[in-house]
């Protein structure tokens, strides 16, 4: 199946700094989407995006398809940004259509 | 109301109890998950699900069996709890599209 890897591991920031997530994939994908899983564990939407550029306040991602590989930009950091934040992603055919592949995560604390 | 809700939120439980986890969403979508997280790691596929009659193994479905009992429930069921099945539960439906929506999860403690 896929193999998705994220990087870095873990990122400490003071408040106010901006930061860049990366995720790479392994095959090409029907689907990727980014997480971020808040200290109580719920696991929020942030982005729908298996290729192309979007914006969402704060956070932009680009998904570069052909290279097999996504960004989660955060600007402004503020400490409500901290926890997990994952990339996951479908297989675009084969035997793993339609199932998400998560990454490990990176681990984001933001500092006041 | 959320799109995707699952009980109970937390549960404590004993080794070799049998426990359901159940699962609801309004989407109106065929397609359900079931996924777990260890701490420290990313969710891991236990069974999906696209359609009614359709029922799949995913990742790591040993210890574990499910029940689609209409296009908008989906349940999950511990026969024999055993401590390291202690962990985050999650159901999610997605969209044609493979949009993945992700319910509230569910704290399991086997002791």
């Amino acid at each position: 199946g896929i193999q998705v890897e994220q990087s870095p591991p873990d990122l400490i920031l003071q408040e106010g700094a901006n930061s860049t997530l990366r995720c790479n994939f392994s095959d090409s994908v029907n689907n990727l989407q980014w997480f971020h899983q808040n200290p109580w564990g719920q696991l929020i939407n942030l982005f729908y995006i298996p290729s192309g550029t979007k914006q969402n306040g704060r956070l932009s991602a680009t998904t570069v398809a052909t290279e097999r590989y996504s960004l989660l930009y955060i600007s402004s950091s503020q400490t409500t940004d901290s926890g997990v934040y994952f990339c996951a992603a479908t297989n675009a055919g084969g035997t793993s259509y339609g199932k998400l592949t998560f990454g490990q995560g990176t681990i984001l604390t933001v500092h006041p | 109301d959320a799109d995707v809700t699952q009980t109970p939120r937390n549960r404590i439980t004993k080794t070799g109890k049998r426990i359901m986890l159940e699962c609801s969403q309004t989407k109106g979508h065929d397609r359900m998950y079931w996924y777990r997280q260890d701490p420290g790691l990313g969710l891991r596929l236990i069974y999906y699900s696209f359609d009614v009659k359709d029922i799949n193994k995913g990742e790591i479905s040993d210890g574990y069996s499910v029940s689609r009992q209409a296009q908008a429930k989906f349940s999950l069921s511990l026969e024999s709890a055993i401590p390291n099945q202690t962990a985050l539960y999650f159901c999610a439906t997605s969209d044609p599209t493979d949009y993945q929506y992700f319910g509230p999860g569910t704290r399991l403690l086997v002791l």
